[in-house]
């Protein structure tokens, strides 16, 4: 256990569904980052606050996803009519400020879209 | 562009038996190295972190080694266990100003430890 706690751990929606997931990182933390990975790869980025401040958006973010941390504490990431292909393990990591800084993951949250 | 390629993609071995997994990149700046372990449906945690100046750090029977000149790093496990098998990630920081993108992970060693 990392200290980085994620919400709920699976979810299986029907496309066109909205959801949304649920990170609390590690207290003192003031960085939270999302990932997602697909099987046998992988994580990749999606975005990152740095307390509530949503400060770098990936590509991979599509207007369907929103995420939001609003007292710099734990985070929410939104999946508005999903797609087969969101299906993916959605990872949250906290941090220290710093590149030097290890990130701690959570246990995802498995996405399954029918 | 930065990127980390990993080999093997997946590799079977007997119970006691010792693996070494591979990792090159070409990430730059270049800050660290780490080594994950991921199991299945969880979250990666890590097993080893290594600077530009280290060239070889354990954790157990993990031994990480790196060479900053070839840009290569590999993870010896010794002994494995069953408990061992699991996904490895390879994954490089680049020192680019506290950026979020700072990470790039290798796409992973699939082991499987058989009894």
């Amino acid at each position: 256990d990392t200290g980085v706690s994620q919400n709920p751990r699976h979810k299986i929606t029907k496309r066109g569904q909205n959801v949304t997931f649920r990170c609390d990182p590690i207290s003192e933390h003031n960085r939270l980052y999302w990932y997602r990975q697909t099987l046998g790869q992988g994580p990749e980025f999606l975005t990152y606050f740095q307390n509530e401040a949503q400060l770098e958006k990936s590509r991979l973010l599509s207007d369907r996803f929103s995420a939001e941390r609003p007292k710099g504490s734990f985070s929410t990431l939104e999946i508005q009519r999903t797609e087969q292909g969101d299906s993916a393990m959605y990872l949250c990591a906290s941090s220290l400020v710093g590149f030097r800084h290890e990130q701690f993951f959570g246990p995802g949250t498995r996405l399954t879209v029918l | 562009k930065n990127q980390v390629e990993q080999s093997p993609q997946s590799l079977i071995i007997l119970e006691g038996k010792n693996c070494t997994l591979q990792c090159n990149y070409t990430v730059s700046p270049f800050s660290n190295l780490r080594w994950y372990k991921q199991d299945t449906g969880r979250g990666p945690v890590s097993l080893t972190i290594m600077t530009f100046s280290e060239n070889t750090k354990s954790n157990g029977r993990y031994t990480a080694t790196l060479d900053a000149d070839t840009k290569q790093s590999s993870l010896h496990i010794t002994a494995s266990q069953l408990s061992d098998s699991a996904s490895y990630i390879c994954v490089v920081s680049a020192d680019n100003n506290n950026a979020g993108n700072m990470l790039t992970f290798g796409g992973g060693t699939r082991l499987m430890v058989k009894p």
